[in-house]
């Protein structure tokens, strides 16, 4: 089966910076991405990552290492529109390379 | 940009009644359309995978007979849920993969409809 493990909420302030973390474990793995999902909505793309290393996207970076089947999104300059659920999610390198989602994580933004 | 398009948005229905739900592309085409389902505070757990043409490809524990799944057209994947009970209450959500060169969505490739709200009474 395949495992993608969050830490299931994180709180910080306006301002601030916060990273959240993904292992993974899949049977196979083409790339790792970030989706953010307001309540009631449907996700939304932030990053990927297909290769080890940081990729920074204005105030959103993700990084990947390969080796360690871990992955993290770190958001800068946090505003209070940043709160919402965080997924990440692998690509598989097998059948039609399916997207599979990690457990979220709900960030709450307080002033 | 690419976009997908699901409908409805919200739907109530009859315990034991079927609903259609549609996804299409509107600017690009599809060779892959995915369906999840979503429980409240949960992940998105994929439930099949339809390719235009061919069978779906359902995950282990979804019951095909119940969660049916056409892709009939580059551009149109529905799944209909039959006999609806309770426990299928949920948000139900597609995303789509374009084939190279027609319109790609996101730089790796998936584009999401807006999700559809089932309630089932």
């Amino acid at each position: 089966g395949q495992s993608l493990e969050q830490p299931s909420e994180v709180t910080a302030v306006e301002g601030a910076i916060v990273q959240i973390n993904c292992t993974y474990q899949t049977s196979g793995f083409y790339g790792l991405s970030w989706y953010q999902q307001h309540d009631g909505g449907a996700p939304t793309f932030l990053s990927y990552n297909a290769l080890d290393g940081l990729e920074e996207t204005g105030r959103f970076s993700s990084f990947l290492s390969r080796s360690d089947s871990y992955g993290y999104l770190l958001l800068q300059e946090l505003q209070m529109k940043d709160s919402a659920s965080y997924f990440c999610a692998v690509t598989m390198n097998t059948g039609f390379q399916k997207l599979v989602f990690g457990t979220g994580t709900r960030l709450l933004v307080s002033p | 940009g690419a976009v997908v398009s699901q409908h409805p948005s919200r739907v109530i229905c009859k315990s034991g009644t079927s609903v259609k739900i549609e996804c299409r592309s509107l600017d690009f085409q599809a060779t892959t359309m995915f369906w999840y389902r979503q429980f409240p505070k949960q992940s998105l757990m994929l439930m099949a995978t339809s390719n235009e043409g061919s069978k779906a490809t359902y995950e282990q524990g979804v019951e095909k007979d119940k969660f049916l799944i056409n892709h009939a057209s580059l551009t149109l994947s529905t799944l209909t849920v039959t006999s609806a009970h309770p426990e299928d209450s949920s948000f139900y959500i597609c995303s789509a993969r374009a084939i190279p060169g027609t319109g790609g969505p996101s730089p790796h490739g998936y584009t999401f409809g807006s999700g559809t709200r089932l309630t089932v009474v």
